[in-house]
């Protein structure tokens, strides 16, 4: 079975800073897919970003970016210019590429404060 | 706005009792999964339906029940609650069966058992 660990529970960073969450993941398989959720204070999940393992260009999405390191099964989440609405919760989830196995699997979150 | 609607957004109930959760997937989506995000356990997928069937199953437990109806709505029914239930349910939809398809995610429910 696949598992996501997020060693940090809680990271804190200066408005306009940059910060790293780091997440590592254990799985077997070659194909699959890896995403950042943000989970603020309404506890509405939002996707931040995804990667797909097959590309080895890392993704980013605006101030938003990710160091995918396949072999080294780590997927970080770097945040620039942090913003005071970047405050949250952060998952890490990793999504089988097999069409029976379509289900997320989260790691336990990294609570991220942005300090004015 | 996601798109995907849970009703109610609060429920509260005793021991023992049995809830129905509500959850309307985006408008063209085929396939519903229900989440559990619970202090202990984290967020632990529970059931995925496709198209009124059920596709996958995951950590849920036996006095918990699901069904997708004609319409593509999903109820997750929960039963014989117990307090280590309280939990916020989450329902997400995605497009179909492809893995590139994105689940998205309604507001949740927030079920509190005392």
């Amino acid at each position: 079975a696949q598992t996501v660990t997020q060693s940090q529970p809680e990271m804190s960073v200066q408005e306009a800073e940059t910060v790293t969450l780091s997440c590592t993941y254990d799985t077997s398989e070659s194909d699959y897919y890896l995403f950042w959720y943000k989970q603020p204070p309404s506890r509405q999940m939002i996707l931040v970003i995804r990667q797909e393992a097959y590309k080895q260009q890392n993704a980013t999405e605006n101030r938003f970016s990710v160091n995918f390191q396949k072999a080294a099964k780590s997927f970080s989440l770097k945040i620039s210019d942090s913003q005071l609405g970047d405050a949250a919760m952060y998952f890490c989830a990793y999504r089988s590429a097999n069409q029976g196995a379509q289900k997320l699997v989260f790691g336990q979150g990294t609570r991220l404060t942005i300090n004015p | 706005d996601s798109g995907v609607t849970q009703t109610p957004k609060h429920l509260i109930t005793a021991t023992g009792q049995r809830v129905t959760l509500r959850c309307s997937p985006r408008s063209g989506d085929l396939s519903v999964y229900w989440y559990q995000q619970s202090l202990d356990q984290g967020l632990q997928f529970l059931i995925q339906y496709y198209n009124g069937e059920e596709r996958a199953k995951g950590n849920i437990l036996e006095r918990f029940s699901a069904q997708q109806f004609p319409d593509l709505h999903s109820e997750l029914n929960l039963s014989s609650l117990e307090l280590g239930d309280s939990a916020l349910y989450f329902c997400a939809s995605s497009v179909g069966l492809g893995t590139s398809h994105e689940q998205y995610f309604g507001p949740g429910t927030r079920l509190t058992v005392t």
